[in-house]
């Protein structure tokens, strides 16, 4: 098993530039989240799914999209880069409530 | 809401020291309890959990034991290795039932001198 995977490892964007920040397991686990973590800030929850079809908003949603059109994806879409989205992004599934499973981690800067 | 508190770092100590990181939890009936390790550049991994009060959860020589009377979860290890430099991140889910957030404390930073 790959577990949690995310692509790409690295990304700079210019303000205003949109991209979508790729997240797959391949454990089945119907939840999955996104957080962003921050020097001094911890981890935060931006949004989060439950199953295929069904997303809702974390602590700090603004600014992100997600969808869930299948249980192995999740990905998070930037619509508008903004230099205070620059951070390291961290997807993560489990089989809810039991132990997260998460990926390498995405660092994005945006200039 | 759901809150966790965990000792602000970072904690420094001599490789073979004993090592007590503290974590305290609020939230409603029987949340399941984790302990996360985060090493440089990688992701969160899961280091132990519990799920029921009076539960200890183990793993590497760390432990931690669900102590709903105190609500706590603290985390120890009798001997540190340099290689446990990292840091720790106390965390809860909610009971059945309840909201599908999980609540991270802040972290702890563990630095592990030879």
């Amino acid at each position: 098993n790959a577990g949690v995977t995310q692509t790409p490892k690295f990304q700079v964007l210019k303000t205003g530039q949109s991209m979508t920040l790729q997240c797959a397991q391949d454990m089945n686990h119907e939840y999955m989240s996104w957080y962003r973590q921050d020097p001094g800030m911890g981890l935060r929850l931006i949004h989060y799914s439950v199953g295929a079809g069904i997303t809702d908003q974390g602590e700090v949603p603004n600014g992100y999209n997600v969808s869930r059109s299948t249980t192995e994806d999740f990905p998070l879409r930037l619509l508008s880069a903004a230099p205070s989205q620059t951070s390291v992004y961290f997807c993560a599934s489990s089989h809810w409530p039991g132990e997260q499973f998460f990926g390498p981690g995405t660092r994005l800067t945006v200039l | 809401g759901d809150s966790v508190t965990q000792m602000e770092g970072p904690v420094t100590l001599s490789e073979e020291a004993f090592l007590t990181i503290n974590c305290t939890y609020t939230a409603t009936g029987y949340p399941s309890l984790f302990w996360y390790v985060q090493y440089p550049g990688e992701g969160l991994q899961l280091l132990l959990k519990a799920t029921k009060a009076d539960d200890k959860g183990s793993n590497k020589g760390f432990e931690a034991t669900y102590r709903k009377e105190t609500t706590s979860f603290h985390l120890e290890k009798g001997s540190v290795q340099v290689s446990d430099s990292a840091v720790y991140f106390c965390a809860l889910t909610p009971a059945s039932g309840g909201s599908y957030i999980p609540t991270f404390g802040r972290g702890t930073s563990l630095i592990v001198h030879p």
